[in-house]
């Protein structure tokens, strides 16, 4: 079975630019979630979308923000970017048949700013 | 607020031996554990997980114990490889919840 794939896998940009970044999960994986890695923040969770439906938010402002499709398809959009949001974009999705959920991780975009 | 920590930032440990990675978190909500893998420019790798109705699970050279009333989950590698160097991550989640809340990683090399 296929793993979690996201396009593209890098990405360069000029601030006041928006971007939008693409996640196919798993093949019957129903959740998907994003996270943001930085040096100096770690990872940190964006969000999650469950039939088309964002669930859970993290504490980014709204130039952050993603829809899911009806295939589980997800992106992410980051508009007028800034340096700070310089960072690898990582996607990740789980089965979501109730219970505990383990997430698995695509390779990441990374995303630079200039 | 950190509510998963990992204190350690490296470790070094020699090939064959035992390799320990610790965390602790403070979220006493938290009922889920995974610890990942992960290489520079690439995403976190699974290895294995816990959830709080236990205080053990194995897959093979892979150990977590969960210390709940400690709020302390540690990583045995048994025994240590090469290719094990890498950063690993503990998280937490809730279940039902899919947030996960990721500590600050350990890098671990292993010595030939």
């Amino acid at each position: 079975k296929a793993g979690v794939t996201q396009t593209p896998r890098y990405l360069i940009k000029t601030r006041g630019q928006q971007v939008t970044l693409s996640c196919s999960p798993i093949s019957g994986h129903r959740s998907v979630s994003w996270y943001q890695q930085t040096p100096g923040q770690g990872l940190q969770f964006l969000f999650e979308y469950f039939s088309e439906t964002q669930r859970n938010k993290g504490n980014f402002p709204g130039r952050f923000s993603g829809r899911q499709f009806s295939n589980s398809r997800s992106e992410m959009n980051v508009s007028t970017l800034e340096l700070g949001d310089s960072a690898l974009y990582l996607c990740a999705s789980s089965l979501q048949a109730g219970g505990v959920n383990t997430q698995y991780f695509g390779p990441g975009t990374r995303l630079t700013v200039l | 607020d950190q509510q998963v920590k990992q204190n350690s930032p490296s470790l070094s440990v020699q090939e064959g031996r035992i390799s320990i990675l610790n965390c602790d978190y403070t979220n006493s909500m938290f009922d889920y554990f995974l610890w990942y893998k992960k290489y520079p420019a690439e995403g976190p790798t699974f290895l294995i997980s816990i959830s709080s109705i236990k205080d053990k699970n194995e897959d093979g050279r892979f150990t977590v114990f969960l210390n709940k009333s400690a709020k302390h989950l540690s990583l045995h590698i048994v025994p240590s490889q090469p290719g094990d160097s890498a950063v690993y991550f503990c998280a937490a989640s809730e279940i039902g919840n899919e947030k996960l809340t990721f500590g600050t990683g350990t890098r671990l090399t292993i010595i030939p």
